[in-house]
């Protein structure tokens, strides 16, 4: 299977803290992306890292791609109680047609006020 | 900002039922998917669509579903005959890019079989 995978499943921390969370996928990729989903609401796109790149970074988030090891991380700096969601990573594959992306199941960040 | 919009945002339905549920995708965008998530699990994708036709669907889009573009600006999600395991969320997207790009979602139909 193509889909990542993210770790912790579940994270909690307070205000003001980092949060970091994993994805590892299997197959080779196009490109790698970042979701956050608020509790039954749409997903929304988040941040795009392209195959050939090794690290983006977008307001407070930073995320990493390292292509050898098959797996990205998504850090969020100075977290608030609004960052409270679930985030996603998703893949897209390097080859195929008007391919669909691949999401992981997800890490559910709370963030403590 | 212009934005991908579902309807309706919940429906209930009883087993054996057609559902057919609607989007609007951004109007320059020329690809369009359909997305599903059962509560508490992952967002799996159902099927992708350009130039009025299916570009590629996924084992879960079997002969129960559908999708189709009536007109210049909706596009349709149709269940013939619903199952108590269609139950889920099932959002639109669509995408300028064809290789994987940035996906815009909708807020997602919420459908629940009886």
């Amino acid at each position: 299977s193509q889909q990542g995978e993210e770790d912790p499943q579940a994270l909690s921390i307070q205000e003001g803290e980092n949060a970091t969370m994993n994805c590892s996928y299997k197959t080779s990729i196009n490109n790698l992306q970042w979701y956050r989903q608020n509790s039954g609401r749409g997903l929304v796109h988040l941040i795009l890292i392209r195959s050939n790149e090794r690290e983006k970074h977008s307001g407070r988030l930073r995320v990493t791609l390292d292509t050898s090891k098959k797996s990205s991380s998504l850090l969020i700096t100075a977290s608030r109680a609004a960052d409270t969601a679930s985030y996603f990573c998703a893949t897209s594959y390097s080859s195929g047609s008007a391919r669909q992306l691949t999401f992981g199941s997800g890490t559910q960040l709370t963030v403590l006020p | 900002e212009p934005e991908v919009t579902q309807t309706p945002s919940h429906q209930v339905t009883q087993m054996g039922q057609e559902v057919i549920l609607r989007c609007v995708p951004i109007s320059n965008h020329l690809y369009f998917y359909w997305y599903r998530q059962i509560l508490g699990q992952k967002v799996e994708f159902l099927v992708s669509f350009y130039n009025n036709e299916i570009s590629e669907k996924s084992e879960i889009f079997d002969d129960q579903f559908s999708v189709e573009r009536p007109d210049g600006s909706n596009f349709t999600l149709k269940i013939r005959s619903t199952k108590l395991e269609d139950s889920a969320m099932y959002f639109c997207a669509s995408s300028r890019e064809r290789r994987g790009g940035e996906l815009f979602f909708g807020e997602g139909s919420r459908l629940t079989v009886l």
